[in-house]
């Protein structure tokens, strides 16, 4: 099993560009979860998804978009990039929505200039 | 609403030695609790978690971290550090909102080991 998968690792946009990062798991899991990782703010939830065709909101949701049509795969868009986006972006993925422990991806450096 | 605080940003040990990273929680009921790690340039990989029972448990790499209700503290402990040891640590609380399970995460621990 590859896991929890992310592309691409590094990425840099200018203001007011749009792009998806991609997130995919192959290990059947219901729930995944994006999160950003800003320095001395830990971790914080952006989206989830209980499963295909089901997502919600997290702590910090404005300004990107989800959707997730297969178990697969879970992207998240940036509609127009601002630079307070500017941040490492890792995707989750745990077996249900009942289960805590979530196995993280290897990250995308998003830099908007 | 849940939160956990990792009172300390940064701290150094020598190889060999031992180290405690301090966590300290907020949580109605009780919490679910969870160490990860993350190597530089790395994602996060789960050390060990708590869900009940006993309040000592053991994780990957010989770290282990005891639950302490009343002091609402989930401390990570290592009897003796190795160079590779070197990360950010980060302590978590899951709890259960809206339609599923959500990790709300301190804002870590950076650990240095000098030789």
């Amino acid at each position: 099993n590859a896991g929890v998968t992310q592309t691409p690792k590094f990425q840099v946009l200018k203001t007011g560009q749009s792009m998806t990062l991609q997130c995919a798991q192959d290990m059947n899991h219901e729930y995944m979860s994006w999160y950003r990782q800003d320095p001395g703010m830990g971790l914080r939830l952006i989206h989830y998804s209980v499963g295909a065709g089901i997502t919600d909101q997290g702590e910090v949701p404005n300004g990107y978009n989800v959707s997730r049509s297969t178990t697969e795969d879970f992207p998240l868009r940036l509609l127009s990039a601002a630079p307070s986006q500017t941040s490492v972006y890792f995707c989750a993925s745990s077996v249900s929505r009942e289960v805590y422990e979530q196995y993280f991806g290897p990250g995308t450096r998003l830099t908007v200039t | 609403a849940q939160s956990v605080t990792q009172p300390d940003i940064h701290i150094t040990v020598s190889e060999g030695a031992s180290l405690e990273l301090r966590c300290n929680y907020s949580y109605g009921a009780t919490p679910y609790l969870f160490w990860y790690v993350q190597s530089p340039g790395q994602g996060l990989q789960l050390l060990l978690k708590y869900f009940s029972g006993d309040t000592l448990v053991q994780g990957i790499k010989g770290f282990e971290a005891e639950f302490k209700r009343s002091q609402s503290s989930f401390n990570l402990r290592k009897p003796s550090v190795h160079w590779s040891d070197a990360a950010e640590y980060f302590c978590a609380v899951g709890a259960r909102t809206g339609t599923a399970s959500k990790l709300t995460f301190g804002t870590g621990t950076r650990l240095q080991v000098t030789l």
